[in-house]
């Protein structure tokens, strides 16, 4: 079976570019994550969704970031405008069934760098 | 809200030594915990987890044990090899109530001499 994909692997963006990046979970998981890695914080969560529907919306994220999950196979998480403290890794997860399996595939993350 | 806190930052060591890589964590929720290996340039992978309390969990030569009384899930090895090398992240969700988000610590990266 196929693991996480995501696009692209590399982003490099002006200030205040709108970006998409792209995720598509393992097929039949009924859960994705969408986090933020910096060495300064760690892993963020920044949306889950359950079933396509959204259970977390990330906070302090929600003013500019917006997860959406367009079907059971494809995500999306945008940007904008971005900012240069945005720059970081953002990995995406699926899972089967988060609440009873607790099992989480993640991605290989798209590097964002905002100039 | 849940918080998890790790061992700070940089851990090294020689091959052969034992390694102990702190987690204590706080939720109100009955926790499910786990570590999370990701070596340079891949994804996080899970390396352990559990939810039963004072119960060893053991995996590729690692173990760790949920203590509920003092709130800590600490990794453990008891000869760590140059391929254990990454960083090390340790997470928490609730298992009830519908508190399923997970909530990481900062990571610890544990560099390996020869």
């Amino acid at each position: 079976d196929a693991g996480v994909t995501q696009t692209p692997r590399h982003e490099v963006a002006e200030k205040g570019q709108t970006i998409i990046l792209k995720c598509e979970p393992v097929s039949g998981h009924n859960d994705l994550f969408w986090y933020r890695q910096t060495k300064i914080q760690g892993l963020e969560l920044l949306s889950y969704f359950r079933s396509k529907s959204l259970m977390e919306d990330g906070g302090a994220f929600k003013d500019r970031f917006k997860a959406e999950m367009l079907n059971s196979s494809f995500s999306t998480l945008k940007i904008q405008p971005t900012e240069p403290k945005d720059s970081a890794v953002y990995l995406c997860a699926s899972s089967p069934d988060w609440g009873a399996s607790y099992e989480q595939y993640f991605g290989p993350g798209t590097r964002l760098t905002v100039l | 809200g849940d918080s998890v806190t790790q061992t700070e930052g940089l851990v090294t060591l020689t091959k052969g030594l034992p390694v102990m890589l702190n987690c204590t964590y706080q939720t109100t929720y009955s926790p499910f915990l786990f570590w999370y290996v990701q070596h340079l340039n891949e994804a996080p992978k899970l390396l352990l987890k559990s939810s039963t309390d004072n119960k060893r969990t053991e995996h590729q030569g690692f173990y760790a044990t949920l203590h509920k009384s003092s709130s800590s899930f600490h990794l453990q090895k008891s000869s760590v090899q140059l391929s254990d090398s990454a960083l090390y992240f340790c997470a928490l969700s609730g298992t009830s109530g519908g508190n399923y988000k997970p909530t990481f610590g900062k990571g610890t990266s544990l560099v390996v001499h020869p």
